[in-house]
């Protein structure tokens, strides 16, 4: 049972490239969300699901893009990477919104 | 706009003492806090929630005090013990959105030997 788990760690972007950040969790959780963390900022939301084909925006969604084809998998796209998107990166799961299980974070910087 | 508010950046205490760490929040409608525990470079762990409904949930040495009116809660560690240094974070969602948590700033512990 790897719980939530999180590819890349680290990702150096050049202003205006793609990526995508990869979340997987094996717990079956029908709540998956996507996090950053600045400083001073705390985790901020950036989309959300509640199922498979579900999803909403959080808090900040502006310059991502998310889907939910299956329960496992809640994949966050950077369309054109800005130094603003500088950050710490966090997926979670739960069976529920609250109480919710954190992968170990993708540090992403934007040059 | 920051609805959920740690005001206290750092907090160190000497092991076996209390450690108080301290959240306030603006938005009346939150109406379920928790606090998450994280360690450098790893993802934060749910600590301890409370539920509006109550004013104090326990567990084990961490307690969670809740005050309505002040719109204030609290984590009370006792003893506090080295493993516990870390980055606390205190966070609160509504009914009327319980999928979309707000979280306070983080308030990094120290735990002196």
């Amino acid at each position: 049972n790897a719980g939530v788990t999180q590819t890349p760690k680290f990702q150096v972007l050049k202003t205006g490239q793609s990526m995508t950040l990869q979340c997987a969790q094996d717990m079956n959780h029908e709540y998956m969300s996507w996090y950053r963390q600045d400083p001073g900022m705390g985790l901020r939301l950036i989309h959300y699901s509640v199922g498979a084909g579900i999803t909403d925006q959080g808090e900040v969604p502006n310059g991502y893009n998310v889907s939910r084809s299956t329960t496992e998998d809640f994949p966050l796209r950077l369309l054109s990477a800005a130094p603003s998107q500088t950050s710490v990166y966090f997926c979670a799961s739960s069976p529920r919104a609250t109480e919710q299980y954190f992968g170990p974070g993708t540090r992403l910087t934007v040059t | 706009d920051q609805q959920v508010k740690q005001n206290s950046p750092s907090l160190s205490v000497q092991e076996g003492r209390i450690s108080i760490l301290n959240c306030d929040y603006t938005n009346s409608m939150f109406d379920y806090f928790l606090w998450y525990k994280k360690y450098p470079a790893e993802g934060p762990t749910f600590l301890i929630s409370i539920s509006s409904i109550k004013d104090k949930n326990e567990d084990g040495r961490f307690t969670v005090f809740l005050n309505k009116s002040a719109k204030h809660l609290s984590l009370h560690i006792v003893p506090s013990q080295p493993g516990d240094s870390a980055v606390y974070f205190c966070a609160a969602t509504s009914p009327y959105n319980n999928n979309d948590m707000r979280f306070g700033a983080g308030t990094r512990l120290t735990v002196k030997p």
